[in-house]
């Protein structure tokens, strides 16, 4: 079993909906909890990160991390056509930063 | 210009040479990672460095050799390059351990023929 594994998609969804992204994980030693937005032929850069069980909101953002169920989500409300790209749920535990295969999104306009 | 920074950002080798990709980053963050990126992949650890001349292995290091004599350099080998080995690498770098956002270079798209 892979440490962290992700729904690889693709997901396309019409402009303005709503968008889960979802991730599980094994290790219940991972310390903190991130997102990575990646565009095409880019480097992926940080979206959002937390690290304990619970919501946090950041404009159309919201990630949200269950422990118990070792289960982390990305909702993202009103999507634009500016939101496709892909992403990336990534783990924390001491020195290493473990990632998740990548959701790919399009935003249909 | 203050960054990371990778080179070539593409290459093209036969297999059985050797390869070297260069990641150099100006901000003295300590620790530094190299990942590769394949569809239906994502990112895989190669190898990361918590400080100059600390290295351990990642999830698919086979194939692959490190080295940090200095804090802001952090090259990956290719010792004989395979078809395998087709991909896009990822270099990053995080301030701390303590720090959770890795900042990544722009990639290297290396082929192997």
């Amino acid at each position: 079993q892979k440490e962290v594994e992700q729904d690889p998609g693709p997901l396309s969804v019409p402009e303005g909906a709503i968008v889960s992204l979802n991730c599980t994980y094994s290790n219940s030693a991972f310390q903190y909890f991130m997102w990575y937005r990646q565009y095409s032929r880019k480097g992926p850069e940080l979206l959002m990160y937390t690290y304990s069980s619970g919501n946090k909101e950041d404009g159309r953002f919201t990630a949200q991390v269950d422990k118990s169920s070792k289960y982390i989500s990305l909702f993202i409300r009103d999507s634009q056509p500016s939101d496709s790209a892909t992403y990336l749920c990534a783990m924390k535990l001491e020195d290493k930063v473990i990632f998740g295969p990548g959701t790919s999104l399009s935003v249909i306009p | 210009d203050a960054g990371i920074t990778q080179s070539p950002r593409y290459k093209i080798t036969e297999t059985g040479r050797q390869v070297t990709l260069m990641c150099h980053q100006t901000w003295s963050h300590s620790y530094m990672f190299w990942y590769r990126q394949d569809l239906g992949h994502g990112l895989r650890l190669i190898y990361y460095s918590a400080a100059a001349d600390i290295t351990d292995k990642g999830e698919v290091s086979d194939g692959y050799v490190v080295s940090r004599s200095k804090t802001e350099n952090f090259p990956l080998t290719l010792e004989s390059a395979t078809r395998s080995q087709t991909s896009v690498y990822f270099c990053a770098s995080i301030r701390t351990g303590a720090a959770t956002e890795a900042f990544f270079g722009q990639g290297t798209r290396l082929t192997v023929v």
